[in-house]
């Protein structure tokens, strides 16, 4: 059964901060999703990582991932309030080349604070 | 493009009572998903579809029942609703072919089963 561990589930940090969001998972996989959630929202794809090393940027967000760890990090840099919401991130169940459906962390919930 | 859309936004049942979700995307996406979505919880694979006529199930399937009769529907019935299945539901579509693939997820309808 694929898990997908998020740490931490709960952030709170000053503005202009750094600080990376951690996501393991416990099978062989090589796509894994972040997505953001506003409350009462659906949710926002903010990257795919499709490889061993895929690294990907978005304003002050950068995704990586290491899939011999099995480990991708979000990484926040010099954070601003606008970036407050719940990031979850998923690992694909696919098996043979077919797409199973999602496996999904319990999000971190993340408050930046002026 | 609408993306993909549901209906309702909101129900109420009572327990014991039925009712249907329904879920469209107008993407031309082969993939399409039913996840849940309990509060503080990440999301769960309810069901999924991998084309018209073809349904599986996900991590939770208990108490629901899907059909794919056409590429771009994809309802979800609950039948004998009970308080355990109030939640958020999330519909999703994808496509899978050669290119890179992600999941797109509709605005979600929120159920409360008393």
């Amino acid at each position: 059964e694929l898990k997908v561990e998020q740490n931490p589930l709960f952030l709170s940090m000053q503005e202009g901060k750094n600080y990376t969001i951690y996501c393991n998972y416990s099978t062989t996989s090589d796509r894994l999703y972040w997505y953001r959630q506003d409350p009462g929202k659906s949710l926002e794809s903010l990257f795919v990582l499709l490889s061993n090393g895929a690294v990907k940027q978005e304003g002050r967000l950068m995704a990586s991932l290491d899939t011999k760890a099995r480990l991708s990090t979000l990484h926040i840099t010099a954070a601003v309030h606008d970036l407050s919401a719940t990031y979850f991130c998923a690992v694909d169940m696919y098996s043979g080349g077919g797409a199973d459906g999602l496996t999904f962390g319990k999000g971190t919930h993340l408050i930046i604070q002026p | 493009n609408a993306g993909v859309t549901q209906t309702p936004k909101f129900r109420i049942l009572k327990i014991g009572q039925s009712m249907t979700l329904q879920c469209t995307q107008d993407m031309n996406h082969n993939y399409m998903y039913w996840y849940r979505q309990d509060p503080g919880m990440g999301l769960k694979l309810i069901y999924y579809s991998v084309g018209a006529g073809i349904t599986d199930k996900g991590e939770v399937p208990n108490g629901y029942n899907v059909s794919r009769s056409t590429t771009e529907d994809f309802p979800l019935r609950l039948e004998l609703a009970a308080p355990s299945q109030t939640s958020v539901y999330f519909c999703a579509s994808s496509y899978l072919g050669w290119e890179v693939y992600e999941q797109y997820f509709g605005p979600g309808t929120r159920l409360t089963v008393t």
